[in-house]
């Protein structure tokens, strides 16, 4: 299974755009980058999946480089309810692989 | 539509006890996977069921067991609980069996005495 590493801690203010980058230098051919945001004593909800290139829908952004050794979650003008855990994971969506493998995320804490 | 539900929603138990967790998927909905996040950490994968047969296991003791029933819906046992048993326990359900996107229920949260 691919490593992923992301910080572990980000802060932003209210209005702000943020962008949160995962490092996954072991992807493999058949993975796709998929990222969860977590509120305290919720479970992960999911926010946007890509293979490659840019992906948007209604919540955020994600930009994958040619390499897919990085991905960068883009979340434009965050608001205090955007504070949460995200988690970036990596894995084969096609065949076999049953388990959302989870690293520790990054902790968002937007300010006022 | 209702979401995928989970029960109880809080749960004190003592050491060597048994318990067992419950989940009903998103309607249509076949596949339930079951996940362990202790404080702090990122959620571990315990179990996933699909078509009431189990398809994957993570690295947790025997002492975790689990189920799905013709409905769907799932149960997750813990036998001979102990005190780094305690933790939020999820429930997820997808529609196939491999990973599409999974729903998670808002959890049980389990403490051990």
């Amino acid at each position: 299974l691919a490593k992923t590493t992301q910080p572990i801690s980000m802060d932003s203010y209210e209005g702000q755009e943020v962008n949160i980058t995962c490092s996954h230098n072991n992807i493999a051919t058949n993975d796709y980058i998929t990222w969860y945001q977590q509120f305290p004593s919720q479970g992960p909800r999911f926010i946007i999946q890509g293979y490659k290139t840019k992906v948007t829908n209604e919540v955020a952004s994600l930009f994958i480089p040619a390499d897919r050794k990085s991905s960068t979650l883009s979340l434009p003008r965050v608001s205090l309810s955007d504070t949460a855990v995200y988690y970036c994971l990596v894995g084969d969506a096609n065949t076999g692989r049953r388990a959302l493998t989870f690293g520790s995320g990054t902790r968002l804490q937007v300010q006022p | 539509d209702a979401g995928v539900t989970q029960s109880p929603t809080h749960l004190i138990k003592t050491r060597g006890q048994q318990v067992t967790l419950r989940c009903s998927p998103i309607s249509g909905h076949k596949s339930v996977s079951w996940y362990q996040q202790v404080l702090g950490q990122g959620p571990q994968f315990i179990f996933q069921y699909y078509e009431k047969e189990e398809r994957g296991r993570g690295n947790f003791p025997d002492r975790f067991s689990a189920r799905q029933f013709p409905n769907y819906s799932s149960e997750l046992n813990v036998n001979a609980l102990l005190l780094g048993d305690s933790a939020l326990y999820l429930c997820a359900s997808s529609l196939g069996q491999v990973r599409t996107e999974a729903f998670f229920g808002q959890g049980t949260r389990l403490t051990v005495v």
